[in-house]
């Protein structure tokens, strides 16, 4: 049984930084691709970026591109996410779910910014 | 990137009924890697099918997904009140694109 544990909801300041963890179990990270997602009311779902095994390295997207940073602790089986530069329209739940379908989700964590 | 609409944006529906949801992507998914999750209140999505019309573990088979190249639908054959949620289609040929997402509520 896989299960994503995420860390806990976060309060920051614009321009502030925030890291998320999601620990892993029932298999270990070198099995699976870890990819992240967000939930906004106003933009729906949205990919960040993830493991590209085909790649063998990390993919984030375009819009995300030099304020994230995805990074995977093989060791204790836990991935971060950390996000850069918070604004109040990076106000939302992320997510990080196993594999490119999407097969299995964390709980989510609630990132709120304001000043 | 490829953009993904979906349709209806709300589908009213009564319990025992069929439910058809439509997802058409601005360019051909040329691998088949569509699928279709479902959301309820206060939870992560959950996925449903993938690779156009596989059924994840554990989804009951009245659901179902099919299409090819641009359009494509999931299928409730028969809603059960569980049923009534918010449902996505996504494609993980070119990264990750999310629809808009179709909400099936009880009429």
């Amino acid at each position: 049984q896989v299960q994503l544990a995420q860390s806990g909801s976060e309060v920051k300041k614009p321009g502030a930084s925030v890291k998320i963890s999601c620990k892993l179990s029932g298999y270990t990270l070198t099995d699976l691709s870890i990819l992240w997602v967000r939930q906004t009311p106003g933009n729906g779902l949205e990919w960040m970026g993830g493991f590209a095994p085909e790649r063998d390295e990390t993919i984030y997207a375009q819009k995300f591109r030099g304020r994230v940073t995805m990074t995977e602790d093989t060791s204790t089986d836990i991935a971060y996410m950390e996000l850069s530069g918070l604004r109040s329209d990076d106000t939302a739940v992320y997510y990080c779910v196993a594999e490119w379908e999407l097969l299995y989700w964390g709980q989510g964590t609630l990132v709120s910014v304001s000043s | 990137e490829i953009v993904l609409t979906q349709s209806p944006g709300t589908l009213s529906l009564s319990p025992g009924e069929r439910a058809t949801l439509s997802c058409r992507a601005s360019q051909t998914i040329r691998r088949n890697f569509l699928a279709w999750s479902q959301q309820k209140p206060g939870q992560p999505p959950r996925l449903l099918i993938y690779a156009i019309s596989s059924r994840a573990t554990g989804i009951p088979d009245r659901f179902s997904g099919s299409g090819s190249g641009t359009d494509f639908t999931l299928t409730i054959s028969r809603l059960e009140p569980e049923d009534f949620a918010v449902y996505y289609c996504h494609q993980y040929d070119t990264s990750v694109t999310f629809g808009g997402g179709t909400k099936v509520e009880v009429k």
